[in-house]
Protein backbone atom coordinates (compact mmCIF):
# COMPACT_ATOMS: atom_id res chain seq x y z
CA UNK A 1 0.00 0.00 0.00
CA UNK A 2 1.51 2.92 -1.64
CA UNK A 3 1.47 6.27 0.85
CA UNK A 4 0.78 8.23 -2.39
CA UNK A 5 -2.47 6.98 -3.83
CA UNK A 6 -2.70 6.91 -8.45
CA UNK A 7 -5.32 5.51 -10.22
CA UNK A 8 -3.14 2.42 -11.57
CA UNK A 9 -4.29 2.87 -15.64
CA UNK A 10 -5.16 5.74 -17.93
CA UNK A 11 -5.27 5.94 -21.19
CA UNK A 12 -6.00 8.36 -24.20
CA UNK A 13 -5.87 8.60 -28.08
CA UNK A 14 -2.97 10.78 -29.66
CA UNK A 15 -3.90 14.57 -29.79
CA UNK A 16 -6.14 13.95 -26.47
CA UNK A 17 -5.01 15.56 -23.03
CA UNK A 18 -4.92 13.28 -20.14
CA UNK A 19 -4.87 14.51 -16.29
CA UNK A 20 -3.14 11.56 -13.54
CA UNK A 21 -4.53 12.02 -10.14
CA UNK A 22 -2.17 11.95 -6.77
CA UNK A 23 -3.56 12.33 -3.69
CA UNK A 24 -1.81 12.49 -0.41
CA UNK A 25 -1.82 13.97 3.16
CA UNK A 26 -1.16 16.97 5.69
CA UNK A 27 2.60 15.36 6.02
CA UNK A 28 3.53 14.70 2.34
CA UNK A 29 1.31 16.67 -0.25
CA UNK A 30 0.21 19.24 1.89
CA UNK A 31 2.92 20.42 3.42
CA UNK A 32 5.83 19.74 0.96
CA UNK A 33 6.68 19.74 -3.00
CA UNK A 34 5.58 17.19 -5.52
CA UNK A 35 7.58 15.60 -7.91
CA UNK A 36 6.41 13.01 -10.73
CA UNK A 37 8.73 10.78 -12.89
CA UNK A 38 8.29 8.90 -16.18
CA UNK A 39 9.47 5.31 -16.77
CA UNK A 40 9.37 4.25 -20.05
CA UNK A 41 9.41 0.29 -20.74
CA UNK A 42 12.74 -1.35 -19.76
CA UNK A 43 14.43 1.89 -18.45
CA UNK A 44 15.58 4.13 -15.56
CA UNK A 45 12.78 6.67 -14.36
CA UNK A 46 13.34 10.20 -15.27
CA UNK A 47 12.27 13.31 -13.66
CA UNK A 48 9.23 14.71 -15.41
CA UNK A 49 8.12 17.88 -13.00
CA UNK A 50 9.43 19.13 -9.65
CA UNK A 51 8.54 21.15 -7.42
CA UNK A 52 4.29 20.71 -8.30
CA UNK A 53 5.03 22.46 -11.78
CA UNK A 54 8.72 22.52 -12.80
CA UNK A 55 9.75 21.16 -15.49
CA UNK A 56 13.56 19.84 -15.73
CA UNK A 57 15.39 21.76 -19.03
CA UNK A 58 14.26 19.29 -22.46
CA UNK A 59 11.00 18.05 -21.14
CA UNK A 60 8.17 19.10 -23.35
CA UNK A 61 5.65 22.05 -22.10
CA UNK A 62 2.87 19.26 -23.08
CA UNK A 63 3.57 17.82 -19.92
CA UNK A 64 2.59 20.36 -16.32
CA UNK A 65 1.87 19.46 -13.23
CA UNK A 66 0.10 21.26 -10.38
CA UNK A 67 -1.74 20.68 -6.41
CA UNK A 68 -3.74 21.58 -4.35
CA UNK A 69 -4.18 21.25 -0.83
CA UNK A 70 -3.02 17.12 -0.37
CA UNK A 71 -3.71 16.64 -4.20
CA UNK A 72 -1.79 16.81 -7.47
CA UNK A 73 -2.14 15.97 -10.60
CA UNK A 74 -0.13 15.52 -13.82
CA UNK A 75 -1.87 16.88 -17.25
CA UNK A 76 -0.31 15.41 -20.74
CA UNK A 77 -1.57 17.44 -23.88
CA UNK A 78 -1.32 16.44 -27.51
CA UNK A 79 -0.90 13.36 -26.38
CA UNK A 80 1.40 11.01 -28.38
CA UNK A 81 2.62 7.31 -28.39
CA UNK A 82 5.66 7.39 -27.02
CA UNK A 83 4.44 9.02 -23.62
CA UNK A 84 2.97 5.42 -23.26
CA UNK A 85 4.78 4.59 -19.68
CA UNK A 86 4.32 4.52 -15.98
CA UNK A 87 3.94 7.76 -14.13
CA UNK A 88 5.11 7.96 -10.74
CA UNK A 89 4.15 10.88 -7.94
CA UNK A 90 6.60 11.44 -5.16
CA UNK A 91 6.83 13.52 -2.31
CA UNK A 92 8.50 14.29 0.85
CA UNK A 93 6.89 12.92 3.91
CA UNK A 94 7.59 14.92 7.56
CA UNK A 95 7.37 11.98 9.38
CA UNK A 96 8.07 12.15 13.66
CA UNK A 97 12.10 10.46 12.98
CA UNK A 98 12.31 13.22 9.85
CA UNK A 99 11.79 13.13 6.35
CA UNK A 100 11.35 10.35 4.14
CA UNK A 101 10.41 10.35 0.53
CA UNK A 102 7.19 8.41 -0.17
CA UNK A 103 6.08 7.26 -4.18
CA UNK A 104 2.48 6.89 -5.20
CA UNK A 105 2.33 3.24 -6.57
CA UNK A 106 2.34 4.41 -10.52
CA UNK A 107 0.10 4.82 -13.29
CA UNK A 108 0.15 2.88 -16.59
CA UNK A 109 -0.60 5.44 -19.56
CA UNK A 110 -1.91 3.53 -22.18
CA UNK A 111 -2.06 5.13 -25.81
CA UNK A 112 -5.00 4.23 -27.74
CA UNK B 1 28.24 14.75 -18.48
CA UNK B 2 26.34 14.12 -15.32
CA UNK B 3 25.78 10.30 -14.84
CA UNK B 4 25.65 7.83 -12.26
CA UNK B 5 26.69 4.05 -13.58
CA UNK B 6 25.81 1.09 -12.16
CA UNK B 7 27.44 -2.32 -11.48
CA UNK B 8 26.17 -5.21 -13.62
CA UNK B 9 23.30 -7.58 -12.58
CA UNK B 10 23.90 -10.42 -10.11
CA UNK B 11 22.29 -14.20 -9.45
CA UNK B 12 23.01 -15.07 -6.11
CA UNK B 13 21.26 -17.63 -3.61
CA UNK B 14 19.27 -17.12 -0.39
CA UNK B 15 21.88 -16.25 1.95
CA UNK B 16 24.50 -14.69 0.10
CA UNK B 17 25.82 -11.36 0.91
CA UNK B 18 26.17 -8.71 -1.95
CA UNK B 19 27.27 -5.39 -2.28
CA UNK B 20 26.18 -3.40 -5.53
CA UNK B 21 27.65 0.34 -6.77
CA UNK B 22 26.50 3.32 -8.47
CA UNK B 23 29.68 5.62 -8.98
CA UNK B 24 29.31 9.28 -10.47
CA UNK B 25 30.73 11.41 -12.71
CA UNK B 26 30.71 14.91 -13.89
CA UNK B 27 29.89 16.52 -11.17
CA UNK B 28 31.28 16.90 -7.46
CA UNK B 29 30.22 13.41 -5.51
CA UNK B 30 30.45 14.68 -2.10
CA UNK B 31 27.84 17.69 -2.69
CA UNK B 32 25.11 16.14 -3.44
CA UNK B 33 22.94 13.00 -1.19
CA UNK B 34 22.36 10.01 -3.34
CA UNK B 35 19.50 7.60 -2.94
CA UNK B 36 18.24 3.92 -3.39
CA UNK B 37 15.54 2.65 -4.94
CA UNK B 38 13.62 -0.67 -5.11
CA UNK B 39 11.22 -2.06 -7.70
CA UNK B 40 9.99 -5.37 -7.59
CA UNK B 41 9.09 -7.16 -10.77
CA UNK B 42 6.01 -5.41 -12.45
CA UNK B 43 5.76 -3.30 -9.40
CA UNK B 44 6.28 0.47 -8.11
CA UNK B 45 9.11 2.20 -6.97
CA UNK B 46 10.14 2.42 -3.04
CA UNK B 47 12.62 5.00 -1.60
CA UNK B 48 15.27 2.87 0.65
CA UNK B 49 17.36 5.36 1.89
CA UNK B 50 20.01 7.81 1.33
CA UNK B 51 23.92 9.15 2.03
CA UNK B 52 25.99 12.23 1.80
CA UNK B 53 28.78 11.32 0.58
CA UNK B 54 30.62 13.97 1.97
CA UNK B 55 30.53 12.88 5.68
CA UNK B 56 28.67 9.04 5.06
CA UNK B 57 25.65 10.42 6.97
CA UNK B 58 22.96 7.81 6.01
CA UNK B 59 19.06 8.15 6.57
CA UNK B 60 16.56 4.93 5.92
CA UNK B 61 13.12 4.33 4.98
CA UNK B 62 11.77 2.68 8.37
CA UNK B 63 10.81 -0.26 5.89
CA UNK B 64 14.37 -0.87 4.68
CA UNK B 65 15.94 0.22 8.33
CA UNK B 66 18.12 -3.35 9.33
CA UNK B 67 17.58 -4.97 6.04
CA UNK B 68 20.26 -3.30 3.91
CA UNK B 69 23.40 -1.08 4.10
CA UNK B 70 24.23 2.20 2.69
CA UNK B 71 27.91 3.47 2.19
CA UNK B 72 29.81 5.26 0.10
CA UNK B 73 33.87 5.98 -0.55
CA UNK B 74 33.73 9.60 -1.67
CA UNK B 75 37.69 8.59 -2.69
CA UNK B 76 36.09 7.11 -6.02
CA UNK B 77 33.12 8.63 -5.94
CA UNK B 78 30.67 5.40 -5.69
CA UNK B 79 27.85 4.82 -3.42
CA UNK B 80 27.03 1.01 -2.40
CA UNK B 81 23.94 -0.79 -1.14
CA UNK B 82 24.44 -3.81 0.29
CA UNK B 83 22.99 -7.43 1.82
CA UNK B 84 24.42 -9.67 4.28
CA UNK B 85 22.44 -12.47 3.82
CA UNK B 86 20.10 -12.16 0.81
CA UNK B 87 16.80 -13.64 0.21
CA UNK B 88 14.27 -14.56 -2.71
CA UNK B 89 12.23 -11.32 -1.71
CA UNK B 90 15.24 -8.81 -2.44
CA UNK B 91 14.57 -10.11 -5.65
CA UNK B 92 14.41 -6.54 -7.43
CA UNK B 93 15.26 -3.97 -9.53
CA UNK B 94 17.76 -1.55 -8.07
CA UNK B 95 18.66 1.92 -8.58
CA UNK B 96 20.61 4.78 -7.14
CA UNK B 97 19.53 8.30 -8.19
CA UNK B 98 21.35 12.11 -6.90
CA UNK B 99 19.31 14.20 -4.92
CA UNK B 100 19.65 17.82 -5.49
CA UNK B 101 19.32 20.26 -2.18
CA UNK B 102 17.94 23.53 -2.51
CA UNK B 103 18.29 26.47 0.53
CA UNK B 104 18.98 23.18 2.59
CA UNK B 105 16.12 21.49 1.91
CA UNK B 106 15.92 17.96 0.32
CA UNK B 107 14.32 18.65 -3.27
CA UNK B 108 14.35 15.96 -6.50
CA UNK B 109 16.05 12.97 -7.32
CA UNK B 110 17.71 14.46 -10.83
CA UNK B 111 19.44 11.89 -12.40
CA UNK B 112 19.10 8.43 -11.79
CA UNK B 113 21.19 5.50 -12.37
CA UNK B 114 20.32 2.60 -15.09
CA UNK B 115 19.35 -0.08 -12.81
CA UNK B 116 20.87 -2.95 -11.35
CA UNK B 117 18.95 -6.32 -11.35
CA UNK B 118 19.50 -8.77 -8.40
CA UNK B 119 18.29 -11.94 -8.30
CA UNK B 120 18.10 -14.62 -5.51
CA UNK B 121 17.14 -17.75 -6.31
CA UNK B 122 18.20 -21.34 -5.08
Amino acid sequence: QSVLTQPPSASGTPGQRVTISCSGSSSNIGSNYVYWYQQLPGTAPKLLIYRNNQRPSGVPDRFSGSKSGTSASLAISGLRSEDEADYYCAAWDDSLSGRDWVFGGGTKLTVL
Amino acid sequence: EVQLVQSGAEVKKPGESLKISCKGSGYSFTSYWIGWVRQMPGKGLEWMGIIYPGDSDTRYSPSFQGQVTISADKSISTAYLQWSSLKASDTAMYYCARLVVVGGSPDAFDIWGQGTMVTVSS
